[in-house]
């Protein structure tokens, strides 16, 4: 099965620096990965995802790069503020109407903002 | 809209007690999900449903049951709690045709 592993664990960078999470994943039919960031005490919430037919996703501060030969895939994180302080999660999806459509996630980034 | 609710938010159980969660989703969403979250182990799959009807078995699903007799509810039961099944428990949907799932805001059981 599908098998996501994600680094680093924890992450601390300067108020305005730039932090950079990656994951990998084992199973070459995986064609979805998204990013989740989750506060204390909440569910995770979606912040960004990629699709396998495209290589690279922004949305603000926020972009997602894929690597789908090396089965890499990155989250970027620019300008930080303080309330990007969270745990961020990458998992991989197998889409689909089948019995594969799993959602497998990465063991999450902690990410502290220093001021 | 509500997304999705879980229910209880916390509950404490005594060794080999039984409880069932409950998952509710008003997106009309197909698939549904049960994990787990253990401190620095991420969020663990325990199992999971394409449809109404239909389960399936995650990473880590010893110990758990589940049903979907309808498709905005998804159940997940302790049939013999045991103190490794403390955790905080997570539901989320996803509809078929889109990819971002939605998370419940987690049930933290504790079993003494």
């Amino acid at each position: 099965g599908e098998n996501v592993e994600q680094h680093p664990s924890t992450l601390s960078v300067q108020e305005g620096d730039s932090a950079v999470i990656k994951c990998t994943y084992s199973d070459s039919a995986s064609n979805y990965f998204p990013w989740y960031k989750q506060e204390l005490g909440k569910g995770p919430q979606l912040i960004i995802d990629i699709r396998s037919n495209v290589g690279e996703k922004k949305d603000q501060r926020i972009a997602v790069t894929l690597n789908k030969t090396a089965k890499h895939f990155s989250l970027h994180i620019t300008e930080t503020q303080p309330e990007d302080s969270a745990v961020y999660f990458c998992a991989a999806v197998e889409s689909g109407y089948s019995s594969a459509s799993k959602i497998i996630f990465g063991s999450g980034t902690r990410l502290s903002i220093r001021p | 809209n509500a997304g999705v609710t879980q229910t209880p938010k916390f509950r404490v159980l005594k060794t080999g007690q039984s409880m069932t969660l409950l998952c509710a989703q008003d997106m009309n969403h197909e698939y549904m999900y049960w994990y787990r979250q253990d401190p620095g182990m991420g969020l663990r799959l325990i199992h999971y449903s394409v449809g109404e009807g239909t389960t399936a078995k995650g990473e880590v699903p010893d110990g758990y049951n589940v049903s979907r007799l309808k498709k905005q509810n998804f159940l997940l039961g302790l049939e013999s709690a045991a103190p490794s099944q403390t955790s905080v428990y997570f539901c989320a949907s996803r509809g078929s045709s889109s990819g971002g799932a939605f998370f419940g805001q987690g049930t933290r059981l504790t079993v003494v």
